[in-house]
């Protein structure tokens, strides 16, 4: 059974510009998350997406967004990138909100 | 690049055995290890870290040891209450090389059985 796919593996962007990630959960998962990496930080919750909908959010300004597609994929929009938004971003699935999240291997975004 | 693998991926134990996770990594540069609890939903934890200048560290029921000729370090976890119960994640990186390089594991689902 194939785990979270990411994609990109790496991202370089400048600042000021737009990354977009992606993330295809295990199939059958309905919910996604999004968490940032930053070294000493611990993972970060960014988002929760569960049937298309965005159902929890954590604290990071709206130039973070994202979105749920029909097939349950994701993608996570940075907008004005900055150069602390350099991290590892990993993406998980679940079955449902409260049950087991499985992590892909992650996207590490580079801003120069 | 530092390559990070964990085992195992899902791990069931009763309640008040021990738990242990392993990860090895293949730079030998790499000088940090952090371990990680992940509960759904929510920000992590990191719950104990060790640096390559120390071979165990042991905080109340966790404990970690790092064998650095080997290149790999373990999280153990004594007398396991249900609340254990979430995704661990190790990582190493060079502290010195900025945020850009924390290499985790690919987690290990803890389950601690009442």
């Amino acid at each position: 059974e194939a785990g979270v796919t990411q994609s990109p593996t790496h991202l370089i962007k400048t600042r000021g510009q737009q990354a977009t990630l992606r993330c295809s959960p295990i199939s059958g998962h309905t919910s996604v998350y999004w968490y940032q990496q930053a070294l000493g930080l611990g993972l970060q919750f960014l988002l929760w997406y569960d049937e298309g909908e965005e159902r929890n959010r954590g604290n990071f300004p709206p130039r973070f967004s994202g979105r749920q597609f029909p097939n349950y994929s994701s993608e996570l929009n940075v907008n004005a990138l900055e150069l602390e938004d350099s991290a590892l971003y990993l993406c998980a699935s679940s079955l449902e909100g409260n049950t087991e999240a499985f992590f892909g291997q992650g996207t590490r975004l580079t801003v120069v | 690049g530092e390559n990070v693998e964990q085992h195992p991926s899902t791990l069931s134990v009763q309640e008040g055995d021990s738990a242990v996770i392993k990860c090895t990594y293949s730079d030998s540069a790499s000088n940090y290890f952090p371990w990680y609890k992940q509960e759904l939903g929510k920000g992590s934890q990191l719950i104990i870290d060790i640096r390559s200048n120390v071979g165990e560290k042991k905080d109340q029921r966790i404990a970690v040891t790092l064998n650095k000729t080997a290149k790999h370090f373990s999280l153990h976890i004594t007398e396991t209450q249900p609340e254990d119960s979430a995704v661990y994640f190790c990582a190493a990186t060079h502290p010195q090389t900025g945020a850009n390089n924390l290499f985790f594991g690919t987690g290990t689902r803890l389950t601690v059985i009442p």
